[in-house]
């Protein structure tokens, strides 16, 4: 059954602390989103990737954020310091691509800085 | 003005009636629209994709494309209750790097 793995599923820190989060995509998948989302802002695409290329990470605050494919089955997204505003649900998608918009979501990773 | 655009709801709709849920987008360029699913909790599923002009149907779904005036919609026949979900909409830009943007979904409550 292909899936698409996120750790951890959940992540209580504090301010301050440096936060990865890890992703598999599915066997084959050449495509990677890393999106956030929360009840005020919905689904913000963060960092996108493909054949392991960073192709756009316009939606990511560059100064404590950082993406990375470190080889093709494992993504990883880190903030460092975190803060409280970067609460929320961080999910990870895989496509293969020749079609971008049909994507694999994971479960996602529940963030939360106190 | 936001990339794709949705009624936040929350739509409420008895059971076995049509539902409608409506999707506008900016980038006249785009050409690639697609419907997710997404039960509370739970991470966003595909249901739906559409690439040309006019309706494409599939099941109890319905998807309808109109490029002239940029929008999209999503019909559910025979509505369940387990419809229930929020349903996201979402575009590939024709710009740049292709990237899928969502809309902030429309909450579908579909009463027994």
């Amino acid at each position: 059954d292909a899936r698409v793995t996120q750790t951890p599923r959940h992540k209580v820190t504090e301010m301050g602390q440096e936060v990865t989060m890890r992703c598999q995509p599915i066997l084959g998948h050449n495509t990677v989103f890393w999106y956030r989302q929360t009840m005020m802002q919905g689904l913000e695409l963060l960092a996108y990737f493909r054949n392991r290329a960073p192709l756009d990470d316009s939606g990511m605050p560059k100064d404590r954020f950082s993406a990375e494919m470190p080889d093709a089955t494992l993504a990883t997204l880190k903030i460092q310091p975190s803060e409280p505003r970067d609460s929320a649900v961080y999910f990870c998608a895989s496509g293969s691509g020749t079609n971008t918009g049909e994507l694999f979501f994971g479960e996602g990773s529940r963030l939360t800085v106190l | 003005q936001k990339e794709v655009e949705q009624n936040s709801g929350p739509l409420s709709v008895p059971e076995g009636a049509i539902a409608s849920l409506n999707c506008t987008y900016s980038d006249r360029g785009s050409q690639s629209f697609f419907w997710y699913r997404q039960y509370s909790g739970k991470s966003p599923e595909l249901i739906m994709s559409i690439y040309s002009n006019g309706d494409k149907e599939d099941g109890r779904f319905t998807a309808q494309l109109n490029k002239a005036s940029q929008y999209v919609s999503l019909l559910i026949r025979d509505s369940q209750p387990s419809d229930s979900a929020t349903y996201l909409c979402a575009v590939i830009s024709d710009q740049g790097a292709q990237k899928l943007v969502f809309g902030q979904g429309t909450r579908l409550t579909i009463n027994p």
